[in-house]
């Protein structure tokens, strides 16, 4: 079983639409939690971080994070066709700059 | 925000000849610094951590004798692909953590290595 699961898609919406993506983790050892968004040929940009659990809000982004059911999401509102990319999320275990584990990356394409 | 930049974004090289892929933090300094690869329509893979003024710790399966790393400066960190072989052309990208923001990992723009 992976550490983190994450549906890779394609996942296509309407623009406007809001986009749920979401990722799950096995290891309660996860402490910190990112979204990074991956343009093709780019690196990722990060997009969220959070650490504990409940709802962080950034514009039309709003990350989720539920510990106890080991489960994380990021909303995006008003989806415009500039968000067709890659969502990866990511997490860390502890404090310091350990390692990072990805999910494998969701692939939204926001339709006009 | 942060800033990771990584040089060449795009490089092709002969086979058998070696690369240096550049990683700099621009505006904070970064005493641990990690080295990525990413395969198209995967995920990224990391090969090894960078730590300033020491020796990288490497992955399992990643030949450091190949992958040089060198960890020179807080702001600068390089991978060097030796005796390039067409199997080692990927999408290269190293990453860096900003201590005055938490543990947030900001990454460089990716390099392109191409082995001809």
């Amino acid at each position: 079983q992976k550490e983190v699961e994450q549906d890779p898609g394609p996942l296509s919406v309407p623009e406007g639409a809001i986009v749920s993506l979401n990722c799950t983790y096995s290891n309660s050892a996860f402490q910190y939690f990112m979204w990074y968004r991956q343009y093709s040929r780019k690196g990722p940009e990060l997009l969220m971080y959070t650490y504990s659990s409940g709802n962080k809000e950034d514009g039309r982004f709003t990350a989720q994070v539920d510990k106890s059911s080991k489960y994380i999401s990021l909303f995006i509102r008003d989806s415009q066709p500039s968000d067709s990319a890659t969502y990866l999320c990511a997490m860390i275990k502890g404090g310091g700059y350990q390692k990072v584990t990805f999910g494998i990356g969701t692939k939204l394409q926001v339709i006009p | 925000g942060a800033v990771v930049s990584q040089h060449p974004s795009w490089v092709i090289c002969k086979s058998g000849t070696s690369v240096k892929i550049e990683c700099r933090s621009l505006d904070f300094q970064a005493t641990t610094m990690f080295w990525y690869r990413q395969f198209p329509k995967q995920s990224l893979m990391l090969m090894a951590t960078s730590n300033e003024g020491s020796k990288a710790t490497y992955e399992q399966g990643v030949e450091k004798d190949k992958f040089l790393i060198n960890h020179a400066s807080l702001t600068l960190s390089t991978l060097t692909v030796t005796s390039a072989h067409p199997e080692d052309s990927s999408f290269y990208i190293c990453s860096a953590g900003d201590s005055s923001s938490g543990n947030t990992i900001y990454f460089g723009e990716g390099s392109w290595l191409t082995v001809v």
